[in-house]
């Protein structure tokens, strides 16, 4: 079955501090990826998506990801992290023809 | 607006007493499908619905039941709900772009 792997539970970044999730997915075709945030009590939102064509995707928020085929990584990067960034991130993956496959989560506190 | 609802958006009930989750789209898509989502394992999907009629399981769908009578319902439906059903349930659905749309969330407890 495919996989999603986010190696870390937790993450805490000083704000203004530089920031990178990890993700790594299980081999297969080409993936669609997806990086999404969860902020206490809320829903999931979509940062930021990778189809096809140029591996280094822009999100909201001014979180960018780059997809590594090499390394079957989606890592998640914030050059500057705010106090508001504190959230849980989640990575996502298809898996087939519909089915979404996410990871387990990295919840990141941001330190004033 | 475009959106994904679904209600109610908490539910305290008992072991053994039928409840239905509902969720509704607006726009227009084909895909749907039910996640849960727990401390420690993320979301993992319960069942989904490529179109009208046609649904199949997700990685944990026991104890759950759907249905899919229109295109834009998606119930999901608890016949005897346990306490470990207890969590916190997304609805969503899909566009062409394979992008994924999700409603607020259902926030279950069972005693």
């Amino acid at each position: 079955a495919q996989s999603v792997t986010q190696p870390d539970i937790h993450i805490t970044v000083s704000e203004g501090a530089s920031l990178e999730l990890r993700c790594n997915y299980s081999y297969g075709a080409t993936p669609y990826l997806f990086w999404y945030v969860q902020s206490p009590g809320q829903g999931l939102q979509l940062l930021l998506k990778y189809f096809s064509g140029d591996t280094l995707v822009q999100g909201i928020k001014g979180f960018e990801a780059e997809f590594k085929r090499s390394q079957s990584s989606f890592n998640l990067r914030k050059p500057s992290v705010h106090w508001s960034d504190a959230a849980e991130y989640f990575c996502a993956r298809n898996s087939g023809y519909s089915t979404l496959t996410f990871g387990k989560g990295t919840m990141l506190l941001v330190s004033p | 607006e475009a959106q994904v609802t679904q209600n109610p958006r908490y539910l305290i009930t008992v072991t053994g007493k039928k409840l239905t989750v509902t969720c509704s789209q607006n726009m227009n898509h084909e895909y749907m499908s039910w996640y849960r989502q727990d401390p420690g394992l993320g979301l993992r999907q319960i069942y989904y619905s490529m179109n009208v009629e046609v649904t199949d399981k997700g990685d944990v769908p026991e104890g759950y039941k759907v249905s899919r009578k229109e295109k834009r319902n998606f119930p999901l439906i608890l016949e005897s709900p346990s306490p470990n059903q207890t969590s916190l349930y997304f609805c969503a659905s899909k566009d062409s772009h394979n992008e994924q749309f999700f409603g607020p969330g259902t926030r279950l407890t069972v005693l």
